[in-house]
């Protein structure tokens, strides 16, 4: 079945760093690709999207392309801040309503 | 600005005892739904409604109940609560089906814990 993977977290960055979080998927067919942030105290938002390969999702400054050929929707940003710190969902578009989710991975930015 | 509301926040169940999430939207969505998160795992799919009036099994509903008698509200029902029932519950709404859009609006959450 559809799933997706996430790297552990936390990670943890000192602020400007450059970040990546990966993210890989298993699907069948085309499924739309998604990041989703949760802020300390938050709900979930929607961050960034994809909807077919080789698109390029992007929101405040993070970055996440489709890659078909390996599986992936990485998320970037080139230089992170203190109020980036938060909690990252990967998720894809399963069947019958549902998003499928990682479980998570948590940044930590440091001053 | 409140988008969707969930209450309680936390709450502590002992095992057996019952009790409902409330969720309430106010963007006049057709589509709810109710999640769960377990620690390091993904959310899960437990309810769904498209409408008032018309709700379905998601991934995980064995254990609880809804009803959607009004678009706004969509409350989650728990019974014989059971220590596999400790997790953090999402509610959240949407205004087209999730996986065309995946563009989910969700409350903060409520932390059970059930003893």
């Amino acid at each position: 079945g559809n799933s997706v993977t996430q790297m552990e977290g936390p990670v943890t960055l000192s602020e400007e760093a450059f970040l990546t979080i990966n993210c890989t998927y298993t699907a069948t067919g085309y499924p739309s690709l998604f990041w989703y942030v949760q802020y300390p105290g938050e709900g979930l938002q929607l961050l960034l999207k994809a909807t077919k390969a080789d698109d390029k999702g992007s929101n405040k400054g993070f970055e996440a392309t489709y890659r078909k050929e390996t599986t992936s929707f990485h998320l970037e940003k080139g230089s992170v801040q203190v109020s980036d710190s938060a909690v990252y969902f990967c998720a894809l578009s399963g069947s019958n309503y549902q998003l499928i989710w990682g479980a998570g991975t948590k940044l930590i930015i440091k001053p | 600005n409140a988008g969707v509301t969930q209450t309680p926040k936390f709450r502590i169940l002992k095992i057996g005892q019952s009790m409902t999430l409330q969720c309430t939207q106010d963007m006049n969505h057709n589509y709810m739904y109710w999640y769960r998160q377990d620690p390091g795992m993904g959310l899960k799919l437990i309810y769904y409604s498209v409408g008032a009036g018309i709700t379905d099994k998601g991934e995980v509903p064995n254990g609880y109940n809804v009803s959607r008698s009004t678009t706004e509200d969509f409350p989650l029902r728990l019974e014989l609560a059971a220590p596999s029932q400790t997790s953090v519950y999402f509610c959240a709404s949407s205004p087209t089906r999730t996986e065309n859009t995946g563009e989910l609006f969700f409350g903060e959450g409520s932390r059970l814990t059930v003893l």
